[in-house]
């Protein structure tokens, strides 16, 4: 059984940029969690897509957007990148209905922003 | 809102001495409460989590955490450490349905020495 797949594993951009970040749920769930961890800190929360609208939202700007697609995957978007922006980048999936709150992470993106 | 603080950002036991995590959430509807493992340069593993019945609750490799309402804590136990326990661990809470994004505290790092 897959669990939560992330690509690329590491990222290196430079200011002003933009990036793709994409993620492949556990098999079976259809939600997908976004969650920005920085350097020494907690996790995030971005953002929660399900049936491909975003669900809920964080406190992020607006440069960062997301899509999921109709096999549940789905794909974090951030502009104009700024240094702030470097962090692990963590993907969760769940099932939505009794167990959405059981959320199974990915291992992540590292993004550095230069 | 929901939040939790977690008391001590290091913690140092030795191998086979108890190990005790600390943390206090708040919310305002009746939480779902987690613990999360994280290791070097990877995602958040999910050790147990607390959503209704037993307050006291079982997880992998030895640990367990107690629901105390009227403490407002979710506290981290396990009666022997390992060397290979060392690593960070963040406590979690979330609501469910559209609420379930989960809000992490700012970690603890979990040293054991010999």
């Amino acid at each position: 059984d897959a669990g939560v797949t992330q690509s690329p594993t590491h990222l290196i951009k430079t200011r002003g940029q933009q990036v793709t970040l994409r993620c492949s749920p556990k098999s079976g769930h259809d939600t997908v969690s976004w969650y920005q961890q920085a350097l020494g800190q907690g996790p995030q929360f971005i953002f929660q897509y399900y049936e491909e609208e975003e669900r809920q939202r964080g406190n992020f700007p607006d440069r960062f957007s997301g899509h999921q697609f109709p096999n549940y995957s789905s794909e974090l978007n951030v502009n104009a990148l700024l240094l702030g922006d470097s962090a692990l980048y963590l993907c969760a999936s769940s099932l939505s209905g009794g167990l959405v709150y059981e959320q199974y992470f990915g291992p992540g993106t590292r993004l550095t922003v230069t | 809102a929901q939040s939790v603080t977690q008391l001590g950002s290091h913690v140092s036991v030795s191998e086979g001495a108890l190990v005790l995590l600390r943390c206090n959430y708040s919310s305002s509807v009746p939480p779902y409460l987690f613990w999360y493992v994280q290791y070097p340069n990877q995602g958040l593993q999910l050790l147990l989590k607390y959503t209704t019945g037993a307050t006291l609750v079982k997880g992998i490799n030895g640990f367990e955490a107690e629901f105390k309402k009227s403490e407002t804590s979710f506290h981290l136990t396990k009666p022997s450490a390992h060397m290979s326990d060392a690593a960070e661990y963040f406590c979690a809470v979330s609501g469910t349905g559209t609420a379930s994004k989960l809000t992490f505290g700012t970690g603890t790092r979990l040293q054991v020495t010999l």
